[in-house]
């Protein structure tokens, strides 16, 4: 069936550093991956997303990375701040089905 | 002006009790969900509605119901609760392929 693998599931890092999350997807029909934040006692919110046609998307610190053939994409924070300290989920929509599955979600800290 | 709505935020009940979750959204969206967040963080879709039809029922026990009365509604009843439902549940939105909006979530516990 359908399976979206993460990793990460826990991830540290000094202020100021870099972060990146990677996920593979199983379903090679599968066109949207969005990332999702969710902090502490909140609900998950979008981030960015990418689109099967698009290899590479950035939002100020914020960047995903698509390959398509390998089925796998990545998140990529740059300059991290306290605040980028949540949970991550990364995403993929499967089938034309509008079912979107999740990955297991990374935790980030980030270290002052 | 909120988008998605879950009602209630806290509940907490007996085993063997029914109880419902509400949600509203007033976005537009033709598309909504509910998930269920275990104390390990992860998100599991449960139900999806299209245009108030079933499109996505996965492997959920029976005693899972959920209603969409209308577009801008999803609401889920839960049958003979059972410690193991205890949860945050997320009610969410979307277009078709795009965004999905997700509500405040409802946190369940079953005592």
């Amino acid at each position: 069936g359908e399976n979206v693998e993460q990793h990460p599931s826990t991830l540290s890092v000094q202020e100021g550093d870099s972060a990146v999350i990677k996920c593979t997807y199983s379903d090679s029909a599968s066109n949207y991956f969005p990332w999702y934040k969710q902090e502490l006692g909140k609900r998950p919110q979008l981030i960015i997303d990418i689109r099967s046609n698009v290899g590479e998307k950035k939002d100020q610190r914020i960047a995903v990375t698509l390959n398509k053939t390998a089925k796998h994409f990545s998140l990529h924070i740059t300059e991290t701040q306290p605040e980028d300290s949540a949970v991550y989920f990364c995403a993929a929509e499967f089938g034309g089905y509008q079912k979107v599955t999740f990955g297991i979600g990374t935790k980030l800290q980030v270290i002052p | 002006d909120t988008a998605v709505s879950q009602t209630p935020k806290y509940l907490v009940t007996q085993m063997g009790n029914d109880k419902s979750i509400k949600c509203e959204q007033n976005l537009g969206h033709d598309t909504m969900y509910w998930y269920k967040q275990d104390s390990k963080k992860f998100l599991k879709i449960m139900f999806s509605y299209n245009n108030k039809e079933l499109i996505i029922n996965e492997t959920v026990p029976n005693r899972f119901s959920p209603k969409s009365p209308d577009k801008a509604h999803l609401n889920l009843h839960i049958n003979s609760l059972e410690l193991g439902d205890s949860a945050v549940y997320f009610c969410a939105s979307s277009l078709a392929g795009a965004e999905q909006y997700f509500g405040p979530g409802t946190r369940l516990t079953v005592t």
